[in-house]
């Protein structure tokens, strides 16, 4: 199994410019999140689905940030525009069943900078 | 709602033991512990879903104590390989969906 992918795994821009980032999950699993992790404030959900549908966004910092999941095996968070404070590790994971009883595999993160 | 960990930072002789502990101020469905390498992805060590429950993992194991929303991660006779950041996460009773909520997490240094 390949495990969780995420790309691009660097991503440099200056701040007003969009970011998408991406996530193709394992095969077959049900669920998949979205994480941000930064020195200040440790490793936060943004966002998490279940069968393509998201189920709580809680998370998202605010208007400039969004997710979707289209179909099973493909997810993007896309910032729009982007900025300095945006600069973080993105994770994305995906799981079998629901976050409270089941292990969930992480991607390799995507380490954004935002001059 | 964020568990807190402690302690923050841990170093340790190779074979010397550590307890890292987790709390919660909320009501807990379970209690899952990540390890995480610098520079690399948080990786699945073990979930703890029952009050009072204890796992083990090798020489890496885990108590839940579902009264005081607690619990502790034992690591013994350490080696050079459980070096990294251990993350609890907490899945609440009054979390939507039962989401994760991490800690800050606990730095282990393991020398020779």
């Amino acid at each position: 199994d390949a495990g969780v992918i995420q790309s691009p795994r660097h991503e440099v821009t200056e701040m007003g410019q969009e970011v998408t980032l991406r996530c193709k999950p394992i095969s077959g699993h049900d669920y998949l999140f979205w994480y941000r992790q930064t020195m200040m404030r440790g490793l936060e959900l943004l966002i998490y689905f279940n069968n393509n549908v998201p189920i709580d966004d809680s998370g998202m910092p605010e208007d400039r940030f969004s997710a979707k999941m289209p179909n099973a095996s493909f997810s993007t968070l896309k910032i729009q525009p982007s900025e300095p404070r945006d600069s973080a590790v993105y994770f994305c994971a995906s799981s079998l069943g629901g976050p409270a009883y089941n292990e969930q595999f992480f991607g390799p993160g995507t380490r954004l900078t935002v001059l | 709602q964020q568990p807190v960990q402690s302690p923050q930072a841990v170093i340790l002789r190779e074979g010397e033991d550590a307890v890292i502990n987790c709390s919660s101020s909320k009501a807990l469905y379970s209690v899952h512990w990540y390890r995480q390498k610098h520079g690399e992805a948080p990786i699945f060590l073990m979930i703890l879903l029952k009050g009072g429950e204890q796992k083990g993992h090798d020489k890496i194991s885990a108590s839940f104590n579902e009264k005081k929303q607690q619990s502790s991660l034992y690591l013994t006779a350490s080696q050079l390989s459980y070096s990294g950041t251990y993350f609890c996460g907490t899945a609440g009773i009054y979390n939507q969906g039962g989401k994760l909520i991490f800690g800050q997490g606990t730095e282990l240094s393991v020398k020779p």
